[in-house]
């Protein structure tokens, strides 16, 4: 069945250093990659996405690749700020459908 | 103003016993979803509706029965309760002329089964 796959885990990294989360998905259909934000007690929250027609797309410290090929894509933030602490979810679904598949999921702490 | 609202937001409880969650959604989206977010954090879609008509369920036992009276609104009632079934109950909604892409989540039902 559909799997997407999320690494790493958990990551640490010290405040104004970057953070790289990788996302393989299987399902060859899909076609929108969104990245989710989760803090703590609260609801997850779209903070950026990307469609299968983008290789690359850029929100001020946010950016996400998509290799379509590979099935790989990647969630990127520079300058990392405590506030980036959370948990963060790719998924991958096709338009119009009525699944979305998460990642596993990888805690983000950034240390001050 | 909230988009989309559970309620409860706590429901700790018996095992054996029947519980109801709520969920309503005011974006106007015909689409809408429960997952269950386990102790690990991972968030698994458990049942789609598509104008009140349920579209996948994904094998969640029986005792699990959502119900939608209308667009805007997905119950869930979980009967028999179990330990297993302790986790965080998400509720979400999806906009069919975005394509369903983007899934707009509620604040989250914590159930704690003792």
């Amino acid at each position: 069945g559909e799997n997407v796959e999320q690494h790493p885990s958990t990551l640490s990294v010290q405040e104004g250093d970057s953070a790289v989360i990788k996302c393989t998905y299987s399902d060859s259909a899909s076609n929108y990659f969104p990245w989710y934000k989760q803090e703590l007690g609260k609801r997850p929250q779209l903070i950026i996405d990307i469609r299968s027609n983008v290789g690359e797309k850029k929100d001020q410290r946010i950016a996400v690749t998509l290799n379509k090929t590979a099935k790989h894509f990647s969630l990127h933030i520079t300058e990392t700020q405590p506030e980036d602490s959370a948990v963060y979810f790719c998924a991958a679904s096709v338009t119009g459908g009525f699944k979305t598949i998460f990642g596993a999921g990888t805690r983000l702490f950034v240390k001050a | 103003d909230t988009a989309v609202s559970q309620t409860p937001k706590y429901l700790v409880t018996q095992m054996g016993n029947d519980k109801s969650i709520k969920c309503e959604q005011n974006l106007g989206h015909d689409t809408m979803y429960w997952y269950k977010q386990d102790s690990k954090k991972f968030l698994k879609i458990m049942f789609s509706y598509n104008n009140k008509e349920l579209i996948i369920n994904e094998t969640v036992p029986n005792r699990f029965s959502p119900k939608s009276p209308d667009k805007a609104h997905l119950n869930l009632h979980i009967n028999s309760l179990e330990l297993g079934d302790s986790a965080v109950y998400f509720c979400a909604s999806s906009p069919s002329t975005g394509g369903r892409e983007t899934q707009y989540f509620g604040p989250g039902t914590r159930l704690l089964v003792l």
